[in-house]
């Protein structure tokens, strides 16, 4: 079946230090991909999304490139800020079962 | 626009009660879904709809029920509610299936039993 396979955290980094959180999917047919963040006591956002490979989704400063190859789909950002502080999570859908497919979730903490 | 509402925010029950958390949404959305979220575990998937009056299991849906009578509403109902039930509970919706643009989530329901 579908799984996101997300790195172990907690992740803590100083402000405007390099983000890297890793996610690797393993599915059936072509996936979209998303990565959602939750900020302490919210409900998830969609942070970015990419429907195909070598898609490219960005949003606040945060960029994920859709990786078939290496079945990935890494969360990178050029300078973390303590607003970043948050729970991040990587999400697949192949839309044949009509539901998501999230990984565990990585808390990022950033401090200034 | 509000998008996904839930109620309440916060509720303590105790051992053996019921209770039912109230989801709705104002975008016509055909897909709801209802997750909990437990420390370190990510979501959990509980039930799910793709319609009006079309509900099914998700990953852990013992000890839950749902209804779906309109497309806006999505209740989740706690039967006999246990200490395993203590959980942070999320509905969320989406247009299709969640290929194109993901689902659209509340802010959650913090639920303690005791």
């Amino acid at each position: 079946g579908d799984s996101v396979t997300q790195m172990e955290g907690p992740v803590t980094l100083s402000e405007e230090a390099f983000l890297t959180i890793n996610c690797t999917y393993t599915a059936t047919g072509y996936p979209s991909l998303f990565w959602y963040v939750q900020y302490p006591g919210e409900g998830l956002q969609l942070l970015l999304k990419a429907t195909k490979a070598d898609d490219k989704g960005s949003n606040k400063g945060f960029e994920a490139t859709y990786r078939k190859e290496t079945t990935s789909f890494h969360l990178e950002k050029g300078s973390v800020q303590v607003s970043d502080s948050a729970v991040y999570f990587c999400a697949l859908s192949t839309g044949a079962n009509s539901k998501l497919t999230f990984g565990k979730g990585i808390t990022l903490s950033v401090r200034p | 626009n509000a998008g996904v509402t839930q109620t309440p925010k916060f509720r303590i029950l105790k051992i053996g009660q019921s209770m039912t958390l109230q989801c709705t949404q104002d975008m016509n959305h055909n897909y709801m879904y209802w997750y909990r979220q437990d420390p370190g575990m990510g979501l959990k998937l509980i039930y799910y709809s793709v319609g009006a009056g079309i509900t099914d299991k998700g990953e852990v849906p013992n000890g839950y029920n749902v209804s779906r009578s309109t497309t806006e509403d999505f209740p989740l109902r706690l039967e006999l509610a246990a200490p395993s039930q203590t959980s942070v509970y999320f509905c969320a919706s989406s247009y299709s299936a969640g290929r194109e643009d993901g689902y659209t989530f509340g802010s959650g329901t913090r639920l303690t039993v005791v």
